[in-house]
């Protein structure tokens, strides 16, 4: 199985820092890595898809990148509503699998 | 509109066999590139992936559950069926439910989620 590593795992920013969050997967995944945000209680909901994919209805200050095995998701400035956390996902190949999380909370 | 609902018991006893059903709508699993997948979440852990069903009915499943495990659909019902068997509390967690769909370049992703239904395994 494809193992994902997720750093940090906990972050504390404050509205309108920039945040950066990276994945690494334990074999090359090509571009096939998705990005969710959960909020306590709630399902995740997709943000990012072949790892630089917008979703739609997604706000225009998250950006994803990377290839290979190095992935990284940005919040450009971060907003009152972002603080939640964040999972990566390879659907490269199954059984597909999550990274262990990154919680955003704020200063 | 794209839904998902899972339903099943909120509580069962060890060694039990669940049964979970994800009741859909908006979509058919009849076309071609559609799935859905379970996902679980134990309380204040990550996200773990379950198993697929395909709309040409390939089946996928957890490595070190696969034996636990057996998914299904019903394409006239718009319902997939999980289930899991010898539960144990280390089994207890959110079930969630997920659409899943190729994009433009053939990535797979969830882009539509269940609420979500917390099962406890307790005797």
């Amino acid at each position: 199985d494809i193992q994902m590593t997720q750093s940090p795992s906990s972050l504390s920013a404050s509205v309108g820092d920039r945040v950066t969050i990276t994945c690494r997967a334990s074999q090359s995944i090509s571009t096939s890595l998705n990005w969710y945000q959960q909020k306590p209680g709630k399902a995740p909901n997709l943000l990012i898809h072949a790892a630089s994919s917008l979703q739609g209805g997604v706000p225009s200050r998250f950006s994803g990148s990377g290839s290979g095995t190095d992935f990284t998701l940005t919040i450009s400035s971060l907003q009152p509503e972002d603080f939640a956390t964040f999972y990566c996902q390879q659907s490269y190949i199954t059984p597909f699998t999550f990274g262990p999380g990154t919680k955003v909370d704020i200063k | 509109q794209v839904t998902l609902r899972e339903s099943g018991p909120p509580l069962v006893k060890p060694t039990q066999t669940l049964t979970l059903t994800c009741t859909f709508s908006g979509f058919s699993l009849n076309t071609r590139g559609m799935c859905v997948s379970w996902i679980r979440q134990p309380p204040g852990k990550a996200l773990e992936w379950l198993a697929r069903v395909d709309w040409d009915d390939d089946k996928y499943y957890n490595t070190s559950l696969k034996t636990r495990l057996t998914i299904s659909k019903d394409t006239s019902k718009h319902q997939v069926v999980l289930t899991m068997t010898n539960m144990d509390p280390v089994d207890t967690a959110t079930y969630y439910c997920a659409r899943e769909k190729g994009d433009d370049v053939g990535v797979y992703h969830f882009d539509y989620w269940g609420q979500g239904t917390l099962v406890t395994v307790s005797s």
